[in-house]
């Protein structure tokens, strides 16, 4: 596969429920992201990884927690999550920022639906 | 104020109309600035970097005024498969990029 792959596409949950989301790239790219979209707000950085380490936390709830086992992979695990949270969520990824090629590419997101 | 601002529209042009948007940025240690489209319900695509002096890539044209602290993007000879949302990005320093609300344009043939 080539670029960023997500999985599930489609998620349904319950707010008792506990998830995880999946993104891979295939990039060769050392930074990841997520970022959570709702409907009429713009993107909203929620975790950035450089070269597995954590950087930004942008006052995420703690029923969302990150994890980057290397720098292809980045999961993001929901847990007791609530309506509200309901949103598309897109992993992205770029070389870290301080090098060139820093643009980012998204892949298709996963549709959250929090019942 | 928001770190980026930019005007939803809707934009709505006939084919072959030339069309600009506007976006402004409240940080002015910003260093980086792109273009992306979002079609419906799929994920933002790179549509072009903006550099410091300017940048064409076919009909596409970018625009950086550092001093008034806005980019611009021109399309000219709009197509329909131009039809999209187009989001403005800045990233202030390190990993944090700002994404504006995009400006939504649809090309009536």
């Amino acid at each position: 596969e080539t670029g960023v792959t997500q999985t599930p596409r489609h998620l349904v949950m319950g707010m008792t429920n506990k998830k995880s989301l999946k993104c891979e790239q295939h990039l060769g790219h050392n930074a990841m992201y997520w970022y959570k979209q709702s409907a009429k707000k713009p993107l909203e950085l929620m975790f950035v990884y450089n070269f597995k380490e954590q950087t930004e936390n942008n006052s995420v709830p703690s029923r969302f927690s990150p994890e980057c086992p290397n720098s292809s992979h980045l999961f993001l695990h929901l847990h007791t999550l609530q309506p509200e949270d309901s949103a598309l969520y897109l992993c992205a990824s770029s070389q870290v920022p301080r090098e060139l090629g820093y643009e980012q590419y998204f892949g298709p997101g996963t549709r959250l639906t929090v019942t | 104020r928001k770190e980026v601002e930019q005007d939803p529209g809707p934009f709505n042009v006939p084919e072959g109309a030339t069309v600009a948007f506007n976006c402004t940025y409240s940080n002015s240690a910003s260093q980086s600035f792109f273009w992306y489209r979002q079609d419906c319900r799929k994920e933002p695509k790179l549509l072009m970097s903006v550099y410091s002096s300017g940048n064409e890539d076919g009909r596409f044209t970018a625009q950086l005024n550092r001093a008034s602290q806005y980019i611009s993007l021109l399309i000219r000879d709009s197509k329909l498969s131009d039809s999209a949302t187009y989001l403005c990005v800045v990233r202030f320093t390190g990993n944090q990029f700002y994404f504006g609300t995009g400006t939504s344009l649809t090309v009536i043939p």
